[in-house]
């Protein structure tokens, strides 16, 4: 079990260029998540998989955000035509596919720094 | 809709100082309630969580109560070490959802 990974852990990006972050969840892992925190802020959902179903996406995910997790497995989150805004910490989380003590506990990965100039 | 607040920071203490956190919910039904830490340079890990009321949830010396009269679940610990310094958030799982809602995280700083 190496935990969850984000790939990259920084990304500096022009305003308007489009990125893309992937996340790989704890091997058999069948839930997951991605959140956003901005500096001085908590993390802040933005959308759920379960298995490669996305269930669950916020109103923060505008039209220029697209997640997928095609084979239910690892997961990417592509921000379109960027702006200065998307300046934030990308976390992923993910969970089992089972309670512990009534709720599925998500383990983070190390997030993705996104920096738009 | 839900909500986490937070006693703002940041918090300096000294070592062997006790330690609390406040943390608030507002949420409907019967929310799960954890608290989380981020270490430098490092992601965010569970530190304790509780999943009904009247239930204290406890790891590393630190314990928090499920208080459904107050919708509280401040953290405490009776005597904090340099390297308790990281930022805290509060957050809660409203009953049947997936989602975590944060607070928005307490820097502590603790002094040798």
């Amino acid at each position: 079990d190496t935990g969850v990974s984000q790939d990259p852990r920084h990304k500096i990006t022009k305003r308007g260029q489009n990125v893309t972050f992937r996340c790989d969840p704890i091997s058999e892992h069948n839930r997951l998540y991605w959140y956003r925190q901005t500096l001085g802020q908590g993390p802040e959902f933005l959308t759920y998989f379960q298995n490669e179903a996305q269930l669950e996406k916020s109103r923060l995910l505008s039209d220029r955000f697209s997640a997928e997790r095609p084979k239910g497995s690892f997961s990417t989150l592509e921000i379109q035509r960027t702006e200065q805004g998307d300046s934030a910490m990308y976390l992923c989380a993910s969970s089992p596919g089972f309670r512990s003590g009534n709720i599925y506990e998500q383990y983070f990965g190390p997030g993705t720094r996104l920096t738009v100039t | 809709g839900d909500s986490v607040t937070q006693m703002e920071g940041p918090v300096t203490l000294s070592e062997e100082a006790f330690l609390t956190i406040n943390c608030t919910y507002t949420a409907t039904g019967y929310p799960s309630l954890f608290w989380y830490v981020q270490y430098p340079g490092e992601g965010l890990q569970l530190l304790l969580k509780a999943t009904k009321a009247d239930d204290k949830g406890s790891n590393k010396g630190f314990e928090a109560t499920y208080r459904k009269e107050t919708t509280s679940f401040h953290l405490e610990k009776g005597s904090v070490q340099v390297s308790d310094s990281a930022v805290y958030f509060c957050a809660l799982s409203a009953q049947g959802a997936q989602k975590l809602v944060f607070g928005q995280g307490t820097r502590l700083t603790i002094n040798p």
